[in-house]
């Protein structure tokens, strides 16, 4: 069975720390892992990563994908209280563009 | 460029009534999904069209959902009758392809959340 685990499944931190969010998969015929960041409203797409090893960065946000071992990890640095939201990951397929979501970390940064 | 359209964005019900949901989504976006987004969960796939055609249902309750997509334009869901573990929020999402080696990233609308009461 197809499946997204996150961890942890919520986090509090203060304004400036740097947080890890991590995502692992289980998805057969894997094409791409996806990262959205989800506030009271739809979930916004941040990255789309599809190779190994290769570092993807928004400003203070980061994002790594290890098909080896089946995750992937979202870095957020200088943490604002802007940041706090659900982190939501996805899992694609190969050809059928279709995406298994985990359950979201909850993130809460402190002023 | 416009995002995904999605209306109502609340619906109060209650049980055995049945309720309907309409998505735009982005032009030129040939794929298109409805989730099912339960409070402190991810969001669960339920049906995916490309064009005007199901590529997956297989987690829709075909007892009492339905969607379809004429003219592989705009989409509507619809509970019928609603049981109370159907309140969750209604994610409409599209992309522009489906298939093949390249894949696409998922644009969302502001979803509808449903309340049955």
């Amino acid at each position: 069975e197809d499946k997204v685990v996150q961890s942890p499944l919520s986090l509090v931190v203060h304004e400036g720390d740097t947080v890890t969010l991590n995502c692992s998969y289980e998805v057969t015929n894997f094409r791409s892992l996806l990262w959205y960041k989800q506030e009271k409203k739809a979930p916004t797409f941040l990255f789309m990563l599809t190779s190994s090893g290769i570092e993807k960065k928004s400003g203070r946000l980061s994002s790594i994908l290890d098909k080896k071992e089946l995750f992937s990890i979202l870095n957020i640095t200088a943490t604002q209280t802007g940041d706090s939201a659900i982190y939501l990951c996805a899992g694609g397929k190969y050809n059928f563009n279709k995406f298994y979501f985990g359950s979201g970390t909850k993130l809460n940064v402190k002023p | 460029e416009a995002g995904v359209a999605q209306s109502p964005r609340y619906k109060i019900i209650e049980k055995r009534q049945s309720v309907a949901f309409w998505c735009n989504p982005i032009s030129g976006h040939a794929t298109l999904y409805w989730y099912q987004q339960i409070l402190g969960q991810g969001p669960k796939l339920l049906i995916q069209f490309q064009n005007n055609g199901v590529v997956d249902d297989s987690q829709l309750p075909k007892d009492r959902f339905s969607a379809e997509r004429l003219k592989g334009v705009d989409s509507t869901l619809k509970i019928q009758p609603a049981k109370l573990e159907d309140s969750a929020v209604y994610l409409c999402a599209s992309s522009f392809g489906w298939g093949g080696s390249n894949t696409y990233e998922q644009y969302f609308g502001p979803g509808t959340r449903l309340t049955v009461t």
